[in-house]
């Protein structure tokens, strides 16, 4: 039972243009929202977050958008660059600070 | 260290031997996480330690896995008579716990690859 889940296994964009990343979740206890970057032989990393009572969050060029009553999440990188090739997570957590991950959506920005 | 070490970085063993993998946290951090990585495929939760509570060990597959963490330190992930289908890599977490505890920091993993 996948309770979040990345649609889209990989994007394509061109440097400079926005990339938009898509994820929906299903458990209506989940408070907080997360996403994770992870280059390849390293790490996921921390990369911007919302919280449930907000629906939109910024910093820098990454936006989280949240839609609650869609149970859906959106992350905007504008303008894309190069180094923002990467695989990137969204996750999720309900009580306490366990985090359900989706599956992931590798980004190719070209330049 | 400053960030979160795990050791070793690269496993490679044989069908139905048994493994141990290493994790420092972040010092200070109150909570440890393992995840697993299987290859082309998302996170997926194996096991939570925060401060002194009882671990929350409903990721954990099968009664082969087991993890133990000593204090606020370091924990050691056990994958005992390994499988084929254990091949993973295996990231380990910390956070702070408690509010602002939802941002984990991981470390880079251990590559595990079983014959």
């Amino acid at each position: 039972d996948q309770q979040v889940k990345q649609n889209s296994p990989s994007l394509s964009v061109q440097e400079g243009r926005i990339s938009i990343l898509n994820c929906d979740y299903t458990n209506s206890m989940f408070d907080y929202f997360l996403w994770y970057k992870k280059y390849p032989a390293e790490g996921p990393t921390f990369l911007i977050s919302i919280s449930s009572i907000k629906d939109k969050n910024e910093d820098g060029r990454f936006t989280v958008f949240l839609n609650k009553s869609a149970k859906h999440l959106s992350l905007h990188i504008v303008p894309s660059q190069p180094g923002d090739s990467a695989v990137y997570f969204c996750a999720a957590k309900a009580a306490g600070n366990k985090l359900t991950f989706g599956g992931g959506t590798r980004v190719l920005v070209k330049p | 260290g400053a960030g979160v070490s795990q050791s070793p970085s690269n496993k490679v063993t044989e069908k139905g031997k048994d493994v141990e993998l290493r994790c420092d946290p972040i010092s200070g951090h109150t909570a440890l996480y393992w995840y697993r990585q299987r290859l082309g495929q998302g996170l997926e939760f194996l096991i939570y330690f925060q401060g002194n509570s009882a671990p929350d060990k409903s990721g954990l597959p099968s009664d082969r896995f087991s993890a133990e963490r000593t204090g606020e330190s370091v924990s050691t992930l056990t994958i005992q008579r390994t499988q084929q289908e254990d091949s993973a890599v295996y990231l380990c977490a910390s956070s702070l716990g408690g509010t602002g505890g939802e941002k984990l920091f991981f470390g880079s993993g251990t590559q595990l690859s079983v014959l």
